[in-house]
């Protein structure tokens, strides 16, 4: 079974700071990397994602640096309010061409508490 | 626009009872997935299906039938409930597994316990 590994599994930010989520892969054939968002008593949604072809994409606070060689990506969130206080799940999908194709591979997830 | 909504969101079964979960979207969607959410484990794949009277094996299948008859609906059964199948399950569909719309959108969820 293929494995995303997230770190850390809990996370406390004071509002304002920058919080940061690694993940680490295994298969170079995963081809698409989502950043899942999950609040209490919710369902998860999508945060923000990236292809292996960029290094960077920015959307608002959010950042997801990829770094290829290292097979790691992690999520940046700027200015950190209490309203990202939430689980967060780092995902990962296989190509079209490869086996089990439509599966997302997530992390255990990281709870994230940023505090006034 | 109720996306994807699954029933009940809440329930409560005996070792060996069953019960089917359903799992309903309104996107037209052609994949749908069912995942289960444990403390410290993440989401996992349970059984997914690309299109109408299709469906496959995820990562935990055991346990765990499902039916896709049409294409907005996709249930999830559990024959003979056990324990270890207290968790909370999400429902998800997604366009598409390529392409920009490779979004998954998830239901709100059903925690179930068996005892």
């Amino acid at each position: 079974q293929q494995q995303v590994k997230q770190s850390p599994q809990s996370l406390i930010v004071q509002k304002g700071g920058i919080s940061i989520i690694n993940c680490a892969y295994e298969n170079t054939a995963f081809d698409y990397f989502p950043w899942y968002q999950q609040f209490p008593g919710k369902g998860p949604a999508l945060l923000i994602a990236i292809r292996p072809d960029v290094s960077e994409k920015k959307e608002g606070r959010f950042t997801i640096s990829f770094n290829k060689s290292a097979k790691q990506f992690s999520l940046h969130i700027m200015d950190s309010q209490p309203g990202d206080s939430a689980t967060y799940f780092c995902a990962a999908k296989l190509g079209l061409s490869g086996a089990g194709s439509y599966q997302l591979t997530f992390g255990k997830g990281t709870k994230l508490s940023v505090i006034p | 626009n109720a996306g994807v909504t699954q029933t009940p969101k809440f329930r409560v079964l005996k070792t060996g009872q069953s019960m089917t979960l359903l799992c309903a979207q309104d996107m037209n969607h052609e994949y749908m997935y069912w995942y289960r959410q444990d403390p410290g484990m993440g989401l996992r794949l349970i059984h997914y299906s690309v299109g109408e009277g299709t469906t496959a094996k995820g990562e935990v299948p055991d346990g765990y039938n499902v039916s896709r008859l049409k294409k907005q609906n996709f249930l999830l059964g559990l024959e003979s409930a056990a324990p270890s199948q207290t968790s909370v399950y999400f429902c998800a569909s997604s366009y598409s597994t390529g392409g920009l719309n490779t979004e998954a959108f998830f239901g709100q969820g059903t925690r179930l316990t068996v005892v």
